[in-house]
C-alpha cells in the first residue's frame, strides 16, 4: 500500500525558505509514469496545485504554478525514495497545510494518493 | 490558466437527498477532470477520475459525467458520511486548478 508522509518545520518566520519533504513507502518513487506534486490549502479555503516532478527516462522534470511567481523548487532525492519542496520569501498569505500527492497515467492522471498534509504557519 | 468555476460554494441537503455538484471550465478539457471529497483536517480523497470514472472502493451513489466545459458530480442519495466538502480538479494543462469548492451541510 503506497503511502505519503510530509514533513518538516510547522513554523516558519517571513521572508525566510519553506522546507518540506514526502517520504514515499510501498512503491519507488523512479517507477515510470509517475508525476509527484505538491498541493496546499490555506486554513479555510480551497486547494491551489504547486507544482510535480516527474521521471522521463534518466532526467527528472518539474513543473510549478506560475501563480507562485518562481519561489517554489522541487527536487528529488531517489536514495531516500523522497522529494522536496523549498518556497522561498514566504509571507503570512503562505500559512497553509500542505500535501504532497502522486498522479500517472495508469490512474487516470489525476492524484490518486495524497500525505496526510502538514500545517505551515509564517509567523515572526 | 484554466479557470474551474464550481457552484454551489454550499448547500444543505438532507439524508436521502439527490445532489449535483457543477464545474465549469474557461476553455474545453476533455475528460481530464477528477472529483474529491474532502472531511475536516484530513486530506483530499478522489472519487471520480476522467470526468466520469468511479474510483475504486467509491459507492455507487457517486456518479460524474461531462466533458469539454462542463462537469457534474453527482450524489444519488445523500448519505450521512456525504456531508463534506467537494473539489473539482482540471489536469488537461499546465497549472492544474481546482474549483472553489462546495460544502455539503446538513
Amino acid at each position: 500500500q503506497l503511502q505519503l508522509q510530509e514533513s518538516g518545520p510547522g513554523l516558519v518566520k517571513p521572508s525566510e525558505t519553506l522546507s518540506l519533504t514526502c517520504t514515499v513507502s510501498g512503491d519507488s518513487i523512479t517507477s515510470a509514469s509517475w508525476y509527484w506534486g505538491w498541493i496546499r490549502q490555506p486554513p479555510g479555503k480551497g486547494l491551489e496545485w504547486i507544482g510535480d516532478n516527474y521521471n522521463s527516462g534518466s532526467s527528472w522534470y518539474s513543473q510549478y504554478n506560475p501563480s507562485l511567481r518562481s519561489r517554489a523548487t522541487t527536487s528529488v532525492d531517489t536514495s531516500k525514495n523522497q522529494f522536496s519542496l523549498k518556497l522561498s520569501s514566504v509571507t503570512a498569505a503562505d500559512t497553509a497545510v500542505y500535501y504532497c500527492a502522486r498522479r500517472g497515467s495508469s490512474t487516470g492522471w489525476s492524484f490518486d494518493y495524497w500525505g496526510q498534509g502538514i500545517l505551515v504557519t509564517v509567523s515572526s | 490558466d484554466i479557470q474551474m468555476t464550481q457552484s454551489p460554494s454550499s448547500l444543505s441537503a438532507f439524508v436521502g437527498d439527490r445532489v449535483t455538484i457543477t464545474c465549469r471550465a474557461s476553455q474545453g478539457i476533455g475528460k481530464n477532470l477528477g472529483w474529491y471529497q474532502q472531511k475536516p483536517g484530513k486530506a483530499p480523497k478522489r472519487l471520480i477520475y476522467t470526468a466520469s470514472t468511479l474510483q475504486s472502493g467509491v459507492p455507487s451513489r457517486f456518479s460524474g459525467s461531462g466533458s469539454g466545459t462542463e462537469f457534474t458530480l453527482t450524489i444519488s442519495s445523500l448519505q450521512p458520511e456525504d456531508f463534506a466538502a467537494y473539489y473539482c480538479l482540471q489536469y488537461n494543462s499546465f497549472p492544474l486548478t481546482f474549483g472553489g469548492g462546495t460544502k455539503v451541510e446538513i
